[in-house]
């Protein structure tokens, strides 16, 4: 067990729905960040944030967005879903801005 | 940006024998570098990492090593175990740069019994 958490585990919704998945750092952790995974793609970085400011952005789509909230938990919003956003979602934390990430369970998440 | 090739993709060995898993970066700035294994169902674990200004590192079974000149870094596993079959994913990344952590395509590894 890393120590983040991400909820939901599981999610299932329909095309141009939108879903907000949900993350805590590890205790202390500043740094929050998201990742997708799919099948073809890999693990691809999304986004970074540090105590509450964006830090560095990847491959996000408009369509996305994530904020981190006073308390260091992060959300990822994600709207006009399409069948190809279907992927595992995962969260890591560290404690500073360049240092070991450590990765949450994952929200799996199908759009049908 | 940075790109890291990751060979083999899959990889069979027997229970007992040692497994060598080899990925490549481009960014000759990139500075650190982790290993994390994903079992089935679950998020990637960090199993070891190694830092530009290091050679090699171990950790009990599981040893890295790291070629600067040839942006080579590779993860070696002795005396492999049932419970090593994963996913095991390399990644690199350049601190004081644009600090993206970019991984592998990922080996999956199966210890036959």
């Amino acid at each position: 067990d890393s120590g983040v958490t991400q909820t939901p585990k599981h999610l299932i919704t329909a095309t141009g729905q939108r879903v907000t998945l949900r993350c805590s750092p590890r205790s202390g952790d500043l740094s929050v960040y998201w990742y997708q995974q799919s099948l073809d793609q890999g693990l691809q970085f999304l986004i970074q944030y540090y105590n509450g400011e964006e830090r560095a952005k990847g491959n996000i789509l408009e369509r996305f967005s994530a904020q981190q909230f006073p308390d260091l938990h992060s959300e990822l919003n994600l709207s006009s879903l399409e069948l190809g956003d279907s992927a595992l979602y995962f969260c890591a934390s560290s404690v500073g801005r360049r240092e070991t990430q450590y990765f949450g369970p994952g929200t799996r998440l199908l759009v049908l | 940006g940075e790109n890291v090739e990751q060979h083999p993709s899959t990889l069979s060995v027997q229970e007992g024998d040692s497994a060598v898993i080899k990925c490549t970066y481009s960014d000759s700035a990139s500075n650190y570098f982790p290993w994390y294994k994903q079992e089935l169902g679950k998020g990637p674990q960090l199993i070891i990492d190694i830092r530009s200004n290091v050679g090699e590192k171990k950790d009990q079974r599981i040893a890295v090593t790291l070629n600067k000149t040839a942006k080579h870094f590779s993860l070696h596993i002795t005396e492999t175990q049932p419970e090593d079959s994963a996913v095991y994913f390399c990644a690199a990344i350049t601190y004081f740069g644009n600090e993206k952590l970019t991984f592998g395509t990922g080996t999956r590894l199966t210890i036959i019994p």
